[in-house]
Formats: structure tokens, C-alpha cells, sequence
């Protein structure tokens, strides 16, 4: 999608492992969402950021952590990659803190063996 | 727990036929909007419904909202071929930090030519 791209787009790791997934974005927009996909789950909301260094839990936090050190980029982590965390990652920004909505990017197909 | 809820969550028409689809919330909200998702793809914006508005229109989608039902309504009028897709509803709640917006479930529309 226009102004945010996700990278890598595909990736396979091992239990134990950790992945870093990227999230980078042209648009200058102050705030900044990870969401994982599961099948009967829909989008559920990681961690978020509203500025750098400024970042929050969503629901589902446990065994991701992200960071933030500019504004274009916005990283999510996961520490020791377990076959649950297998999902497709989403990123997404949006301009403004009320009443905007939301550009998603293409997403990141993570598998976990 | 996801704040909003779709119904049906499968839906089946005729090319030509108009398509709604149903949004249950659960708590007080800023807007609801709805995003579309073609299989593969990230997320599209559709509209935004702020809580003090009750209808909406943007093309052939018209949005409603019930903030005394707790629920909201997405219509397709004269549905196309491309209008397959699953689509999500989303509430945003009131923040101090960010706006957080959290997606139903889904509701996944196909067209029959």
C-alpha cells in the first residue's frame, strides 16, 4: 500500500528463534499499530506507538516487544518465536489520534517450526 | 475480547443484489469504521462513522449506526464481482495516548455471477 511497506513479506523460523518484522512508512504519521491475523480471530491489536519512543500494549502483548526510534520506522519483536506466534503481521498508521482512519500495509506471513 | 462483532459471517449473493452486513459493539466508542480485505491483501478503508452521526454514504456503500443498539450496518448496493472480500468492522474507544481501533471477526461476502 501507498506510504507503508512491511518487510519481510514472508519468513519461516525455528522455535527459539528471534525475528525482528519491519514496519516503514513515508507518510510522516505520528502513529503506529502492530496487528497479528488469525483464522476465527480477525485483526487483534500487539503494542502501538504515538511517537517515538512512545509506544503502549495492545492485547495480546505477551512475547512481542517493539521499538521506535524514528519516525518512519516501527519495529516489532518477537523474543523467542513459539509455533502460536505462527499469524500474518500487520502494520498500520493513521494521521491523527481521533477520527481518522487507518492504512494498512501489505502484511508479513510469519510460519514458527 | 474483540469489541465488535459481524453478522453473518458468511454471506452469498447474486451479482446485482444488494449486501449488508451487520456490527455489534459492546462498549462506548469515538466512530466505527469499516475496512474490506481481498484475500491476500491487507486491510482498505472503507468509512468512518463518528458516534454522533447516525448514516453515512460514500458511493455504493452506506453505513448506519444505532449507538442505543450498540451496532452499525454496511450496505453494498448493486453488488459487482469485485466487491468480493471479507469485510471488518472496527471500533475506536476513547484514549488518553492513541487512537486504538479493534476489528470483529469478519464478515466474508462473495458474489455469485
Amino acid at each position: 500500500d501507498a506510504g507503508i511497506t512491511q518487510s519481510p513479506r514472508h519468513k519461516v523460523t525455528e522455535t527459539g528463534t528471534p525475528v525482528t518484522l519491519r514496519c516503514h512508512q513515508t507518510e510522516n504519521h505520528r502513529y503506529m499499530y502492530w496487528y497479528r491475523q488469525d483464522p476465527g480471530h480477525g485483526l487483534r491489536l500487539i503494542h502501538y506507538s504515538y511517537g517515538v519512543k512512545d509506544t503502549d500494549k495492545g492485547e495480546v502483548s505477551d512475547g512481542y516487544s517493539v521499538s521506535r526510534s524514528k519516525t518512519e520506522d516501527f519495529l516489532l519483536t518477537l523474543e523467542s518465536a513459539t509455533s502460536s506466534q505462527t499469524s500474518v503481521y500487520f502494520c498500520a498508521i493513521t494521521a491523527g489520534q481521533h477520527n481518522y482512519g487507518y492504512t494498512f500495509g501489505s502484511g508479513t506471513r510469519l510460519t514458527v517450526v | 475480547s474483540q469489541q465488535g462483532e459481524e453478522d453473518p459471517q458468511a454471506l452469498s449473493i447474486q451479482e446485482g443484489e444488494n449486501a449488508t452486513m451487520n456490527c455489534s459493539y459492546k462498549t462506548s466508542i469515538n466512530n466505527l469504521q469499516w475496512y474490506r480485505q481481498n484475500s491476500g491483501r491487507g486491510l482498505v478503508h472503507l468509512i468512518l462513522i463518528r458516534s454522533n452521526e447516525r448514516e453515512k454514504h460514500s458511493g455504493r456503500l452506506r453505513v448506519t449506526l444505532d449507538t442505543s443498539k450498540k451496532s452499525s450496518s454496511l450496505l453494498i448496493t448493486a453488488s459487482r464481482a469485485a466487491d468480493t472480500a471479507s469485510y471488518f468492522c472496527a471500533t475506536a474507544t476513547p484514549s488518553s495516548s492513541a487512537s486504538k481501533i479493534i476489528f470483529g471477526s469478519g464478515t466474508r461476502l462473495s458474489i455469485r455471477p
